[in-house]
This record gives structure tokens, sequence and C-alpha cells, in this order.
């Protein structure tokens, strides 16, 4: 069973400070990875993917990918009220099949102003 | 650019009811899409996805159904809603034969079954 877990929260940081969100997937197997913001209420949308091991910046974005350990951050600097939502991390596994993606169950994030 | 609709945006239906959820994409050809749902506390979970025209797969046998008329359209439905069928509906797209599997969601549609 492919898992891919997070810590539901809620996570709650100071405005300006680093949010640092975390998952981890069960399947060594998998190659891409993929972050979500959904705002409640509404649609996830794609803020960031990550398919190398290391960090990849987008902005006040950073995601982290360490394959070794099986796990994958999502780190947003000087964070902002307009940041709280909730983070969803999405697993894709290669094997022959790339269109499914495991998700998890998301880290809702709370910046206090 | 791409764009994806989905309607109605809000749905209350007696049980029993049919149902019948209506997804677009516009601005590609032959896309990968996805139904999902997600239940009040839930993650998401990955209904039905279809390939081209006329192919479905069903990831959770249930009362649901899709279908795929047209290259850009994609249809849930259903002859008889339970109670457990409330939740937010999502219809996403991915761009065929994209190496990486970079899903785009619609705005939804939250079904209350009453």
């Amino acid at each position: 069973q492919k898992e891919v877990e997070q810590n539901s929260g809620p996570l709650s940081v100071p405005e300006g400070a680093i949010a640092s969100l975390n998952c981890t997937y069960s399947d060594r197997g998998s190659q891409s990875f993929f972050w979500y913001r959904q705002y409640s209420g509404k649609s996830p949308e794609l803020i960031m993917f990550i398919y190398s091991n290391g960090d990849k910046e987008d902005g006040r974005f950073t995601a982290q990918l360490n394959k070794a350990s099986q796990y994958v951050s999502l780190l947003i600097r000087d964070s902002q009220p307009s940041d709280s939502a909730t983070y969803l991390c999405a697993v894709n596994h290669n094997a022959g099949n790339n269109r499914k993606l495991i998700w998890g169950l998301g880290t809702s994030l709370a910046v206090n102003p | 650019s791409q764009t994806i609709h989905q309607w109605p945006a809000t749905l209350v239906q007696p049980v029993g009811s049919p149902l019948s959820l209506e997804c677009t994409v516009e601005g590609t050809s032959n896309p990968n899409l996805y139904w999902y749902r997600q239940a009040a506390g839930r993650g998401l979970q990955l209904l039905f996805y279809s390939v081209g025209i006329g192919q479905i797969s069903s990831e959770v046998p249930q009362n649901l159904s899709a279908s795929r008329p047209q290259d850009r359209q994609f249809i849930l439905s259903s002859k008889k809603l339970l109670l457990s069928d409330s939740g937010f509906y999502l219809c996403a797209w991915k761009l065929a034969g994209g190496p990486l599997n970079i899903q785009y969601f619609g705005a939804g549609t939250r079904l209350s079954v009453l």
C-alpha cells in the first residue's frame, strides 16, 4: 500500500516567520513530488514540484527532497496571513504508469498577524 | 492557455436521486482527466481517470460511474445517490504524455445528499 503521510496540524506560525511542512512517503520507487495549497472551500492549486534530490526555490517557497530518507518538505519564508491554508503533498510513482498521484491528508497552516 | 470548467458549484440532492456532474477542458488536446472526491476532513480520493474518449478506469467500486463522450469532456454520474456520496467533487486534467504528473483542478462541486 503506497502511503503519503503529513502532520495534520494545525501548524501555527507568526507573520514573517518560516513555516516548515513535512511529508514522508512509503514507496521508494516514487520519482516526482508535488505541493498543492488548498484554501478552505476551494480546490487545490499547484505550488511546486520537485524530482531531484536537494532544494528547489521559487520566490518565498523552497521544496526539499531527500529520496534516501523518503521525505519531502516545503519551506515558506516570510509567512503571510494569506499563506494560511491546507498544504497537500502528492507523490507520483512512475513505474510504467504516471497517471495517478498518491495524496497526503494535508497540513493545516495558520499564519498569525 | 488551458482552462478547466466544472459545474455546478453547489448541489443539494435527495437520497436516491440521480447525479450528473460535468467537466470540460479548453486549450489542450487529449488530456488525461480525473474525478476526485474529498469528504469532510479526509484526503483526496481518486474515483476515475481517463486517458482518452471512452476510456475510463475506475479506482473505487461504488454507485458512481464516469463517461468521456468527447475529448475534453468528463462526466460523473450516479443513478441513485447515497448519503455517503456527499463531498467535494473535483475534476482535474493533466497534459497528455507529459513527463510529470502535474494535475490542475477545476473549482469543484460541493454535493450535499440529504
